[in-house]
């Protein structure tokens, strides 16, 4: 089975930055993605980890450690409009390479 | 862009009916999935298609079926609707097991 865990909320300033954590256990990982999602809205795709280390992409950026089985999304730059549901999302090998998502991580940003 | 789509954005329906819910995608994708995502217990996934005429059964498929009869089409079907089936479902689709998964807008289930 799987088992993924990612606090339920998180304040930020406007401008700051903000580190969203998420682990996780699982027994075939095979990769961690990242997605946001606006109130109302369908989540979006924001990165995906195989391999440890960070990855960047703009403003965002993602990390992974398999041997810890931790991974964290960093917002940089903070805006009003990132204010949204973070969803860490495990794939599993024993699981039809299907994805399970983490309950989500909404993140209110203030100015 | 890919664009997956779903019938309904909002549907209520009475106990014991038939619901479908419908969604296409529109990139020749090979894998489509139904989820249903509810406050505190997140995303839940309830059925897969992996190809045409192909389903599996996810971690809650019970009170639920559903058809794959085209590529670009997945049907999620409730044979008899239940309260507990409130809910918000999503559709997604993804070229393969190494791509990231596309969603649709979601259709709100309200079962009275």
């Amino acid at each position: 089975g799987q088992n993924i865990d990612q606090p339920t909320e998180m304040t930020a300033t406007e401008g700051a930055i903000v580190q969203i954590n998420c682990t996780y256990q699982t027994s075939g990982f095979n990769g961690l993605f990242w997605y946001q999602q606006h109130a109302g809205e369908a989540p979006t795709f924001l990165s995906y980890n195989v391999l440890d280390g960070l990855e960047e992409k703009g403003r965002f950026s993602s990390f992974l450690s398999r041997s810890k089985g931790y991974s964290y999304l960093l917002l940089k730059e903070l805006q009003m409009k990132d204010s949204a549901s973070y969803l860490c999302a495990v794939r599993d090998q024993t699981g039809a390479n299907n994805l399970f998502f983490g309950t989500g991580t909404r993140l209110t940003v203030i100015p | 862009d890919v664009k997956v789509t779903q019938s309904s954005r909002y549907l209520v329906k009475r106990t014991g009916e038939k619901v479908f819910l419908e969604c296409v995608q529109d990139m020749d994708h090979e894998n489509m999935f139904w989820y249903r995502q509810d406050p505190g217990l997140g995303l839940r996934l309830i059925y897969f298609s992996y190809d045409v005429k192909m389903k599996e059964k996810g971690d809650i498929p019970e009170g639920y079926s559903v058809s794959r009869e085209k590529k670009e089409r997945f049907s999620l079907i409730l044979e008899s609707a239940s309260t507990n089936q409130t809910s918000m479902y999503l559709c997604a689709s993804r070229q393969d097991v190494g791509s990231p998964l596309h969603f649709g807008n979601g259709t709100r289930l309200t079962v009275t």
